[in-house]
């Protein structure tokens, strides 16, 4: 089945540390997006990419890296330059261009500051 | 003014009641307009896709799109407890990435 997979599904984090997020797919999308999610504020965009070895900032991407190699493969590391880290990500695909129907969602990663 | 903003409730209903749930945006380019269901803990899931104005049904949902109000609507009839969730709408101009601008979303509850 085609889909999108995240890793680990809760992750906890200890003051000062890098960690790092795993995406997944194999739809075959171009475009692949990683979002916060934090209670009553919505979807805020992280980063995003379009293809291959580029990627874009999104609305809150200070205190986060991330690198798209393959195309299959779009891992988040959260910094410890990120001072309130503690929320869920969700990691999206779509097809790319100008087309598509929309984003297909992973299941989430809930990251806990500890 | 934000691009979209929808209402986040929360909003409760009894079993069988017809839900409306309602964005409105400013940007006059969004063509695209989608509403995504999100379970408790889980990632959203693509539920309604609409293109341009009109109405779209399947089954117990009617997404509905009014453009020369800047104000989208998804319907949902004989609503079920299986129904209980947040419910965010998307949208997104035409050309160009395929970034979607979200609104905040609207947690449902419907009662048994």
């Amino acid at each position: 089945d085609g889909g999108i997979t995240q890793s680990p599904k809760y992750l906890f984090r200890k003051e000062g540390q890098n960690v790092t997020l795993s995406c997944e797919q194999n739809l075959n999308h171009d475009a692949m997006y990683w979002y916060r999610q934090d209670p009553g504020q919505g979807l805020r965009l992280i980063y995003y990419s379009q293809i291959v070895n580029d990627f874009q900032k999104g609305d809150i991407a200070e205190g986060y890296s991330v690198s798209r190699e393959k195309k299959e493969s779009f891992p988040l590391t959260v910094t410890s330059a990120q001072k309130n880290p503690t929320a869920f990500y969700l990691c999206a695909s779509s097809i790319g261009g100008t087309g598509g129907f929309g984003y297909t969602f992973g299941s989430g990663t809930r990251l806990t500051v500890v | 003014q934000k691009e979209v903003e929808q209402d986040p409730g929360p909003l409760s209903v009894p079993e069988g009641a017809i839900v409306s749930l309602n964005c409105t945006y400013s940007n006059s380019a969004f063509q695209y307009f989608m509403w995504y269901r999100q379970y408790s803990r889980k990632g959203p899931e693509l539920l309604m896709y609409t293109y341009s104005s009109g109405n779209k049904e399947d089954g117990r949902f009617t997404a509905q799109v009014d453009k020369s109000s800047k104000y989208i609507s998804l319907f949902i009839r004989d609503s079920q407890p299986s129904d209980s969730a947040t419910y965010l709408c998307a949208m997104r101009s035409q050309g160009g990435s395929e970034k979607l601008v979200f609104g905040k979303g609207m947690k449902l509850t419907v009662n048994p």
